[in-house]
């Protein structure tokens, strides 16, 4: 089934480490994304990709980093610079850009030790 | 700025009674699109719906429908005959053209529960 993985779907970090949230799609989507969301807030951006090596920042990119290197594929590292990472993170895709629904993954938790 | 505002924060009903989940937005595009998205309790977000902005038709879509009201700028959504299935968190979101960025704002959720 065509779909988005997201992985692992808990994640525990500790103080001064970097961690790395995997999101895998094969819609074969030009676009991604990564939202962060807290407790009774709405969604917020954190990076997108139009394309496949070409990545943009979002309303909250400090502290996070993306690569983009197969379509594929549109893992985020959360740094140790993040100094409130405990979040839910949820990962998504659309054909191309230009207000086209976006297909959500189920999310992966990040918690701190 | 783009905004999107989702007052109710939580709303209990009783299976099978209708409900209707606000959503006010602003922008200063002319041209623009309105979703809304179900995020049930495995977390994943369910796309349900997008309208553009000139296109100010009610759609039903089996329970589901919408009204879009430009002159209020309210893009509201009504549940008929409610399920507990429908129990959620339903988000409202907006994105504009005028970057072409693809860029969703979300409102903060409506949390529904349907009670049996």
């Amino acid at each position: 089934d065509g779909g988005i993985t997201q992985s692992p779907k808990y994640l525990f970090r500790k103080e001064g480490q970097n961690v790395t949230l995997s999101c895998e799609q094969n819609l074969n989507h030009d676009a991604m994304y990564w939202y962060r969301q807290d407790p009774g807030q709405g969604l917020r951006l954190i990076y997108y990709s139009q394309i496949v090596n070409d990545f943009q920042k979002g309303d909250i990119a400090e502290g996070y980093s993306v690569s983009r290197e197969k379509k594929e594929s549109f893992p985020l590292t959360v740094t140790s610079a993040q100094k409130n990472p405990t979040a839910f993170y949820l990962c998504a895709s659309s054909i191309r850009m230009g207000n086209q629904p976006q297909h959500f993954g189920d999310g992966t938790r990040l918690s701190i030790l | 700025a783009q905004k999107v505002t989702q007052a109710q924060t939580e709303i209990s009903v009783v299976e099978k009674e209708d409900v209707t989940l606000d959503c006010v937005y602003e922008t200063r595009d002319t041209t623009y699109y309105l979703f809304w998205y179900k995020q049930p309790p495995s977390g994943e977000l369910v796309f349900l719906i997008r309208r553009n902005s000139f296109d100010e038709q009610n759609e039903i879509s089996g329970r589901y429908s919408w009204n879009f009201q430009k002159s209020t700028s309210s893009f509201n959504f009504t549940i008929t005959a409610s399920q507990v299935v429908d129990s959620a968190v339903y988000f409202c979101a907006l994105s504009g053209v005028r970057y072409n960025t693809d860029k969703l704002i979300f409102g903060t959720g409506t949390r529904l529960q349907v009670f049996p």
